[in-house]
């Protein structure tokens, strides 16, 4: 596709489900990250890919937050036993490589936790 | 640890005045540096990146950014504000020897007719 693509856009879930949240990056790019945006805040880094792997998983919160990328493209942010505080705008980004070439961001998809 | 610290939450300017937005940050290493910027209900967009080439970037839509090793800053400005700059403003440090981007809390610009 032209851009990254984050299904769905928005999401509502009940405390303790699981939810599954998508990504489909730029065709040709090896990177790929997930972030977090609280209301009023800046994204905060959750996870990066290159290629299948996860390079850095370093900014998931805790053991409910999971992430796969098996074939190097689409990646699946997974999210067990939500909580209230998961609430937030998730985003996607992907680069044609790593470190400073320019991301691009989908729109991101909103999580809220009733 | 690298950080970012984006001094000011809101700044309102009047069109066809500059915009100065405002970027501290702390690394150990010659850091990577970028703007972005968040209009409503659209995807974050990259305005421009400093990796230690010239101190000063020419980003797009007219913004540049100075590098200033010695006052730890990377100050975004425009020198003519247009309406449609109104959006949230990010500045962002890569951090060093790894993926990992680190947001400041963002910038909020409103700009007046």
């Amino acid at each position: 596709g032209a851009g990254v693509s984050q299904t769905p856009s928005n999401k509502v879930t009940e405390k303790g489900k699981y939810v599954e949240l998508r990504c489909d990056p730029i065709s040709g790019h090896t990177a790929l990250y997930w972030y977090r945006q609280s209301l009023g805040q800046g994204p905060e880094f959750l996870i990066y890919f290159q290629g299948t792997g996860a390079a850095d998983d370093s900014g998931l919160p805790n053991d409910r937050f999971f992430a796969v990328r098996p074939e190097g493209s689409v990646s699946t942010l997974k999210i067990q036993r939500t909580e209230r505080g998961d609430s937030a705008v998730y985003l996607c980004a992907s680069s044609l490589t790593a470190g400073s070439t320019e991301a691009f961001f989908g729109q991101g998809t909103r999580l809220t936790v009733v | 640890a690298q950080s970012v610290t984006q001094l000011d939450s809101h700044v309102s300017v009047s069109e066809g005045t500059p915009v100065l937005l405002r970027c501290n940050y702390s690394s150990s290493y010659s850091p990577s540096l970028f703007w972005y910027v968040q209009h409503p209900n659209k995807g974050l967009q990259l305005l421009l990146k400093y990796t230690s080439a010239a101190t000063l970037v020419k980003g797009i839509n007219g913004f540049e950014a100075e590098f200033k090793k010695s006052e730890t800053s990377f100050h975004l400005t425009k020198p003519s504000a247009h309406m449609s700059d109104a959006a949230e403003y990010f500045c962002v440090v890569l951090h060093t020897g790894g993926f990992k981007t680190i947001f400041g809390a963002g910038t909020r610009l409103f700009v007046k007719a």
